[in-house]
């Protein structure tokens, strides 16, 4: 998974509470990305990161936050769990260094079910 | 409307068949076009990567993009049980941190 590491790997939590994902890469990639995957609608973005407390918004990013203090590690935050966020949450990373292409490398994913 | 449309299949095959992946899009800005191979319960994985229109061969698999039609292809030649898993076409409209559209996915399986 290209020296990209999610935790914690699988998460059950009540409505109302808060919680956080973390994403840890070794790669010393600038991009970082938060998706979520659900059936019928495949993968969405949720926020990025383009450096180091730099970053905006995607497609789904209401009630969601995210915070990137370190190149290494990304949070994603649940300020208030809702059942709507039980999902199956990607980090991805992706750096261009003077390349063409636009590849992006995904972690093992966070299985969150929120009760 | 989806930016982005993919048959969710699911799509079941005899060992050594050849399989059609197919998507369509909208957006005429799309330029970047990749393939993903996502096994289960695992993060997708890039497979095959692609710039503006044309054919691209690695291997078994031979990725096709017609702009004109805004359809993208991914052929897999003599198909293995091991290449059962959910392939997502992806795009982007350029590079330096764009964000992918993901189409949602094509379940595969192979049998042996």
């Amino acid at each position: 998974d290209a020296g990209i590491t999610q935790s914690p790997r699988h998460k059950v939590t009540e409505t109302g509470t808060p919680v956080t994902l973390r994403c840890h890469q070794t790669e010393n990639h600038r991009y970082m990305y938060w998706y979520r995957q659900d059936p019928g609608h495949g993968l969405r973005l949720i926020h990025y990161s383009y450096g180091v407390k730099d970053t905006d918004k995607g497609e789904v990013s209401d009630g969601y936050s995210v915070s990137r203090s370190k190149t290494e590690d990304f949070l994603l935050t649940l300020e208030s769990a809702t059942s709507s966020q039980t999902s199956v949450y990607f980090c991805a990373i992706s750096d261009f260094g003077g390349s063409t292409t636009d590849t992006q490398y995904f972690g093992p994913g966070t299985r969150l079910t929120v009760l | 409307q989806k930016e982005v449309e993919q048959d969710p299949g699911p799509l079941s095959v005899p060992e050594g068949a050849i399989v059609s992946l197919n998507c369509t899009y909208s957006n005429s800005a799309f330029q970047y076009f990749m393939w993903y191979r996502q096994y289960s319960r695992k993060g997708p994985e890039l497979l095959m990567y692609t710039y503006s229109s044309g054919n691209k061969e690695d291997g078994r698999f031979t990725a096709q993009v017609d702009k004109s039609s805004k359809y993208i292809s991914l052929f897999i030649r003599d198909s293995q049980p091991s290449d059962s898993a959910t392939y997502l076409c992806a795009m982007s409209a350029k590079t330096s941190g764009s964000r992918l559209t993901f189409g949602e996915g094509t379940q595969l399986t192979v049998n042996p």
